[in-house]
């Protein structure tokens, strides 16, 4: 199946940096990409959709100058945590819609922990 | 009504019995069925993608879609240790991916 690869896969900062996860799509181009997070034992949760070369679409109560997308090309979507606090303390995921249109495959995520 | 609903479990089973997994969705313009294996800490790996109504076979995985009572079900043959994990179902349609809380699945050895 496709490959979609996500850096670092885990990451540790200090409370009010900023830190930026890298997802790409290794064998296709996406022009759709999607940021999850997901907390212990509970489902994805959508937090915004990425589309290439244009600003991303994010669900309600995601806050957009807090975590900042950028699709700056067909293989890559980069997530940002601006001023992280210990509750961004979480697995992000992202996803990458194939070629086809209808077929979704996901990164292996990233673990952010916030100290 | 949650736009899709999956019973978490956790449910066990022996090796070698057969795992039938089911979830149902509410939004009918969902037009295409993904099913997910996540293993902890990990992210999710495509096992199945379905279209139309009906069966799909892929070695020992059958992915059941029934869209008049919108009804999606995943079969597990001959589980093996390897598959405990947590199994999403995932309907797609209008840009968009929805995922149900997931079915753990624990096979005992």
């Amino acid at each position: 199946g496709a490959v979609v690869s996500q850096h670092p896969s885990w990451v540790i900062c200090k409370s009010g940096t900023s830190v930026k996860i890298e997802c790409r799509s290794l064998d296709f181009q996406a022009t759709t990409m999607f940021w999850y997070r997901q907390f212990p034992k509970q489902s994805l949760m959508l937090m915004a959709t990425s589309n290439e070369g244009s600003k991303a679409t994010y669900e309600q109560g995601v806050e957009k100058d807090k975590f900042l997308i950028n699709h700056a090309s067909l293989t890559l979507s980069t997530l940002t945590v601006t001023s992280a606090h210990p509750e961004d303390s979480s697995f992000y995921i992202c996803s990458a819609r194939a070629g086809d249109g209808n077929t979704i495959y996901f990164g292996e995520g990233s673990w952010l922990t916030v100290v | 009504q949650k736009e899709v609903e999956q019973d978490p479990g956790p449910l066990s089973v022996p090796e070698g019995a057969i795992v039938s997994l089911n979830c149902t969705y509410s939004n009918s313009a969902f037009q295409y069925f993904m099913w997910y294996r996540q293993y902890s800490r990990k992210g999710p790996e495509l096992l199945m993608y379905t279209y139309s109504s009906g069966n799909k076979e892929d070695g020992r995985f059958t992915a059941q879609v029934d869209k008049s009572s919108k009804y999606i079900s995943l079969f597990i043959r001959d589980s093996q240790p390897s598959d405990s994990a947590t199994y999403l179902c995932a309907p797609y349609g209008n840009n968009r991916l929805a995922f149900g809380k997931g079915n753990q699945v624990v096979v005992i050895p």
